[in-house]
């Protein structure tokens, strides 16, 4: 099955420093998502992309749909204490007929020190 | 407008024991899932359903998990009889289900411990 590689797998940074974690695999996808996953909590969705080569913003997010449908970047600018959580991406493949898959990376742990 | 609620948030029990778990879909949403993440993983799915039908139980193993959707609206999971390397949390989503854009809203989920 589709497989994705998640990179750093967990990081420290200081607090107001940027982050940039990326997401790559073997198989193209259609929409790539970024969600943050709080402890004790279900992830909850970032940014959605859906076209080859985006870039889209939500506040300090940015994020970009990889030119070759195969990867995606999520960058946090300044980043603040309640950054921290485990962020991971989605690559969804819609095949017709209404079905979706959706496969997870592993997730990027991010601890903020203040 | 209220997001997708399982139910129970913790459950511990002992091997063999049987566990469900429940699941509230976003009001509207025609498509459920339901996911197993365990530590240190993403989410991997277990089943889908299309309303009331399981289009995707392919990752469900069947000899001991069991999901229903009756109605197309919640939807139950079944382990029985539970074994050790089912600890894990068992996550629900939803998502509307049509068009090529159909993002999934997750619930909080229900972390399963089996002693």
């Amino acid at each position: 099955g589709q497989q994705l590689n998640q990179s750093p797998q967990s990081m420290f940074i200081q607090e107001g420093e940027d982050v940039s974690m990326n997401c790559t695999s073997s198989s193209i996808f259609n929409t790539w998502l970024w969600y943050k996953q709080d402890p004790g909590e279900g992830p909850v969705l970032l940014i959605a992309l859906y076209k080859a080569g985006e870039l889209t913003s939500n506040g300090r997010l940015t994020a970009q749909f990889g030119i070759t449908r195969k990867d995606s970047f999520l960058n946090i600018s300044a980043s603040i204490p309640s950054d921290v959580g485990i962020y991971f991406c989605a690559g969804q493949l819609y095949s017709g007929a209404g079905s979706y898959q959706l496969t997870f990376g592993k997730g990027t742990k991010l601890s903020v020190i203040p | 407008e209220a997001g997708v609620v399982q139910s129970p948030r913790y459950k511990i029990i002992e091997k063999k024991q049987p566990v469900a778990f429940w699941c509230n879909p976003i009001s509207g949403h025609n498509t459920l899932y339901w996911y197993r993440q365990n530590l240190g993983q993403g989410p991997e799915l277990l089943i889908r359903y299309e309303n009331e039908e399981a289009v995707d139980d392919s990752q469900l193993p069947k000899d001991r998990f069991s999901a229903e959707r009756l109605k197309g609206v919640d939807s139950t999971l079944k382990i029985q009889p539970a074994e050790l390397g089912d600890s894990a949390v068992y996550l629900c989503a939803s998502s509307p289900g049509t068009g090529a854009i159909n993002i999934q809203y997750f619930g909080a989920g229900t972390r399963l411990s089996v002693l």
